[in-house]
């Protein structure tokens, strides 16, 4: 079974502080890895997509790599402000016509000003 | 953000009523998913449509259906509404292989 691991749960830094996020995978099947953020009671927005052959992407504050050789991809927020708090979800991207998504459970970040 | 209308925002209904919900798109994308989010479950994936007409079953398809008619609307339908699918429905788009998918603001579903 395909499996997306997430950790921390939950994470708690001062405001200004650089943080990694982990994600994890089992599955030889996920190629690719999207990253997303949630807020309280919202939907999910794209943050970043890292193609199997980028190993790393670029958004702002935001840098997230893959290394599939290992299954692992790493969130990292530079100058973490409190308007980053939220939930943030990795999802492997599975090879084959659907390219459905197979998410982790998710790390809460809260940043305290 | 992407174009997705989700419809109703919010639901109500009893345990054995017929119900659908509505994704509406405005970007043209040819792929269109129905997940569900649960707590200690995370987001799982019921269906999904490769265009029109042309659907398939995701992780989670036992007691829905969908249909997609034209490119715009994808429609989840739960036939006999059971508790254990209150829940929240995102609809997903994405434009073709290899892109990235966007998702709608979400439907809140309580089914009592």
């Amino acid at each position: 079974k395909q499996e997306v691991t997430q950790i921390p749960a939950a994470l708690s830094v001062p405001e200004g502080e650089n943080l990694v996020l982990n994600c994890s995978f089992t599955d030889s099947a996920i190629y690719n890895l999207q990253w997303f953020r949630q807020d309280p009671g919202k939907g999910l927005t794209s943050l970043l997509l890292i193609q199997s052959s980028q190993r790393e992407q670029t958004s702002g504050r935001l840098n997230a790599s893959l290394d599939k050789s290992s299954g692992r991809s790493t969130l990292y927020i530079a100058a973490s402000q409190p308007g980053d708090s939220a939930t943030y979800l990795c999802a492997g991207v599975t090879q084959g016509g659907s390219e459905k998504l197979v998410f982790g459970k998710g790390t809460k970040l809260t940043v305290n000003p | 953000d992407a174009g997705i209308t989700q419809s109703p925002r919010h639901k109500v209904t009893e345990t054995g009523t017929p119900v659908t919900l509505r994704c509406h798109q405005t970007e043209n994308h040819r792929y269109m998913y129905w997940y569900r989010q649960d707590p200690g479950h995370g987001l799982r994936l019921i269906h999904y449509s490769y265009g029109v007409k042309d659907t398939d079953k995701g992780e989670v398809s036992d007691g829905y259906s969908v249909s997609r008619s034209k490119t715009e609307d994808f429609l989840l339908t739960l036939e006999s509404a059971t508790s254990s699918q209150t829940s929240v429905y995102f609809c997903a788009i994405k434009e073709g292989p290899r892109q990235p998918q966007h998702f709608g603001d979400g439907t809140r579903l309580s089914i009592l």
